[in-house]
């Protein structure tokens, strides 16, 4: 595709209730990283995929996090049993391998947990 | 953890002025990479410079690069409106590890018209 797709773009959820969400990184992209954003911060590194395989989990938040990437392309990213402070935007980039060149993101999903 | 830091932290010019961020680092990079992004949207790269680089231009931006001091500055010539977001550092270390590009807190940059 032309970019980094995200969905959804905005997702408001209750306090308790799990969340799924999607990242279709740009064709080719071997790299996919998963970042969290929270409001007027850096970028907090999550997990990163290189194919289907995660080298590096630790980034990940808690155990309610956990990530998956298919068929070396479209990755999910799922909450279970969401709270307040899971409230960020939260952003997925590719590249074409890791490290040696730069990162294409998307527009994040937005998620509000009520 | 945080490996860039840039600095300031905000920063408010007129248009046409010329706009310098920096970035700070703590360990070996392999190279530095800065990002712009809009408010409500992804980051956008604008440029990538190697360990073994000491500058770099592309259009209106010039970047630097101080192995021995770990540091990098960003400057944006004749400033525009449409330069206002914020900036990030970000590096690659040398460790090896797969936690990606590091990345700063970011530098917001207003231009005033």
């Amino acid at each position: 595709g032309a970019g980094v797709s995200q969905s959804p773009s905005n997702k408001v959820t209750e306090k308790g209730k799990d969340v799924e969400l999607r990242c279709d990184p740009i064709s080719g992209h071997t790299a996919l990283y998963w970042y969290r954003q929270s409001l007027g911060q850096g970028l907090e590194f999550l997990i990163y995929f290189q194919g289907n395989s995660a080298p590096d989990k630790s980034g990940l938040p808690s155990d309610r996090f956990s990530a998956e990437r298919t068929g070396g392309s479209v990755s999910t990213l799922t909450i279970q049993r969401t709270q307040q402070e899971d409230s960020a935007v939260y952003l997925c980039a590719s590249s074409f391998d890791r490290g040696r060149s730069p990162l294409h993101f998307g527009n994040g999903t937005r998620l509000t947990v009520t | 953890s945080q490996q860039g830091e840039e600095d300031p932290q905000a920063l408010s010019i007129q248009e046409g002025e010329n706009a310098t961020m920096n970035c700070s680092y703590k360990t070996s990079i392999n190279n530095l990479q800065w990002y712009r992004q809009n408010s409500g949207r992804g980051l956008v790269h604008l440029i990538l410079i190697r360990s073994n680089e000491r500058e770099k231009h592309s259009g209106r931006l010039r970047v630097t690069l101080d192995t021995s001091k770990k540091s990098s500055s960003l400057l944006i010539t004749a400033s525009r409106a449409a330069d206002t977001a914020s900036y990030f550092c970000a590096t690659d270390d040398s460790g090896g590890g797969a936690d990606g590009l590091t990345f700063g807190k970011g530098t917001h940059l207003i231009i005033q018209p």
